[in-house]
C-alpha cells in the first residue's frame, strides 16, 4: 500500500462548480500535512498547509481528519486558472528526522 | 532572484554515459533536494544536503551520486545512466529556519535514456 494515495483522476467540472478531493495516508504518527499544485510542466509549487482544525485560504479550503487518516481540498467557484495537478504533501517522522512523502496527484480540469 | 535553476532543461542519453545536473539557487538557503519524478508515482526523494559539504541519501539513491561543494549548488550525476532513469528531474531547496516543507523548486530537467 502506498504511504500516500490519492485519485488520479482527472475531475472534469464547469467553470464556477465546487469541487474536492482527498488524499489518505498510512502512517498514523504523520505529522504535517501539505497541498502543492503543479501546472502542466512546471514544477510544483506550494498552495497551502493544512492544520488540525482546518483552514481556509480565498477560494481554497483544506481539512484533516486524523480519524480516518485523510487529507482533503475544497475548491470553491472553480476558475479556469484552477486547472493544474493537486500534490498531497505528508511529513512523517523517521528516526531522528523525518520524510516527506509526495502522493502522485490529483489532475483537475476546469471547463469554460 | 532567479530563484532556483536547474541545467540543462532537457537531455537524451544513450544507456552507459553519464552525465552531471546542475541545480544552484541564490537565496542562501541551506537545504537543497534532488527529487525524480515518474507518471503514477509522485515525486520521490533521491538525495539532499542540509549544508555546504554534506549530503544525504533519500528514498531512491541507488544509481545516483551528488556532491555540494557550495552551498548554491547542488550537482547530481549518473555515472553508468539506465532507461530506469528516464524521469523529470526537479530540485528544491528552503531555509534551514523555513517551514522544511514550503520548499522552492527549479524548473525541473527531462532526462532520456536510450
Amino acid at each position: 500500500r502506498k504511504e500516500v494515495e490519492q485519485d488520479p483522476g482527472p475531475f472534469n467540472v464547469p467553470e464556477g462548480a465546487t469541487v474536492a478531493f482527498n488524499c489518505t495516508y498510512s502512517n498514523s504518527a504523520s505529522q504535517s500535512f501539505f497541498w502543492y499544485r503543479q501546472d502542466c510542466r512546471k514544477e510544483p509549487k506550494l498552495l497551502m498547509s493544512v492544520y488540525s482544525s482546518g483552514n481556509e485560504d480565498g477560494r481554497f479550503t483544506a481539512q484533516l481528519n486524523r480519524a480516518s487518516q485523510y487529507i482533503s481540498l475544497l475548491i470553491r467557484d472553480s476558475k479556469l486558472s484552477d486547472s493544474a495537478t493537486y500534490l498531497c504533501v505528508v511529513n512523517i517522522p523517521y528516526s531522528s528526522a523525518s520524510k516527506i512523502i509526495f502522493g502522485s496527484g490529483t489532475r483537475l480540469s476546469i471547463r469554460p | 532572484n532567479a530563484g532556483v535553476t536547474q541545467t540543462p532543461k532537457f537531455r537524451v542519453l544513450k544507456t552507459g554515459q553519464s552525465m552531471t545536473l546542475l541545480c544552484a539557487q541564490d537565496m542562501n538557503h541551506e537545504y537543497m533536494y534532488w527529487y525524480r519524478q515518474d507518471p503514477g508515482m509522485g515525486l520521490r526523494l533521491i538525495h539532499y544536503s542540509v549544508g555546504e559539504g554534506t549530503t544525504a541519501k533519500g528514498e531512491v539513491p541507488d544509481g545516483y551520486n551528488v556532491s555540494r561543494l557550495k552551498k548554491q549548488n547542488f550537482l547530481l550525476g549518473l555515472e553508468s545512466a539506465a532507461p530506469s532513469q528516464t524521469s523529470v528531474y526537479f530540485c528544491a531547496s528552503n531555509k534551514r529556519t523555513d517551514n522544511p516543507y514550503e520548499q522552492y523548486f527549479g524548473p525541473g530537467t527531462r532526462l532520456t535514456v536510450t
